[in-house]
């Protein structure tokens, strides 16, 4: 099975920075990598898609790059409602699914 | 817009079975448009996926042969877990079997476009499910 590394945990930042989330998959998976939002009590919302693609309705602040094994999220200018935990998930040519571990963003 | 929303008991005791439903509305689970997907999450930690189904919309539906229906279940899992649905109803369902505290979590029923199976992009609110005696 492809495993996932999804890091920092948590990560501390004011409104304004810069942050960049990371997750390398255990071997090739093209680009087949999702990024999803969560706050707290809520269900996790879909912001990237297939690793670059941006959903509609997310602001142009969150960009997504990678290929391979390598992937990072990035939130440029960082607002107060960017404030929560974000989840890479993966998934292979037959479709199996796995997510990451997990990124708390903190103020 | 298409909605989810699950119900089902929030305490199961160990060793009985889990069963949840999920009431789909603005969209047909029977259309071919969307893939149905159950997805927990244990308290502080990541989603699981647990199971898929897909619903064929272009092959005639025959209830008794279960003709046009494809799933996929988490290999972990998969001894214990079956997805299914009910047309008439538009409702899909969770059945997890011989449950025990570790499967207590927040279950969600999920769809995901045709075009992108696991790109779950419309979840229900959630629904707390307590393993306990």
């Amino acid at each position: 099975d492809i495993q996932i590394t999804q890091s920092p945990s948590s990560l501390s930042a004011s409104v304004g920075d810069r942050v960049t989330i990371t997750c390398q998959a255990s071997q090739d998976i093209s680009t087949y990598l999702h990024w999803y939002q969560q706050k707290p009590g809520k269900a996790p919302t879909l912001l990237i898609s297939d690793a670059s693609n941006l959903e509609s309705g997310v602001p142009s602040r969150f960009s997504g790059s990678g290929s391979g094994t390598d992937f990072k999220l990035t939130i440029n200018s960082l607002q107060p409602e960017d404030f929560a935990t974000y989840y890479c998930q993966q998934y292979d040519y037959l479709l199996r699914v796995t997510f990451g571990g997990g990124t708390k963003v903190e103020i | 817009q298409l909605q989810l929303q699950e119900s089902g008991p929030g305490l199961v005791k160990p060793s009985q079975t889990l069963s949840l439903t999920c009431n789909v509305s603005g969209g047909s689970i029977s259309s071919g448009t969307y893939y149905w997907s159950w997805i927990r999450q244990p308290a502080g930690k990541g989603p699981e996926y647990l199971a898929r189904m897909y619903i064929d919309g272009s092959i005639d539906y025959n209830p008794s042969l279960k003709t046009r229906v494809t799933t996929d279940y988490s290999p972990s899992l998969k001894s214990r877990v079956t997805i299914s649905g009910d047309t008439s109803k538009n409702q899909f369902f969770l059945t997890l079997n011989s449950v025990t505290a570790a499967d207590t979590a927040v279950y969600y029923c999920v769809s995901s476009p045709n075009w992108s199976p696991v790109g779950f992009d419309i979840w229900g609110q959630g629904t707390l499910v307590t393993v306990s005696s």
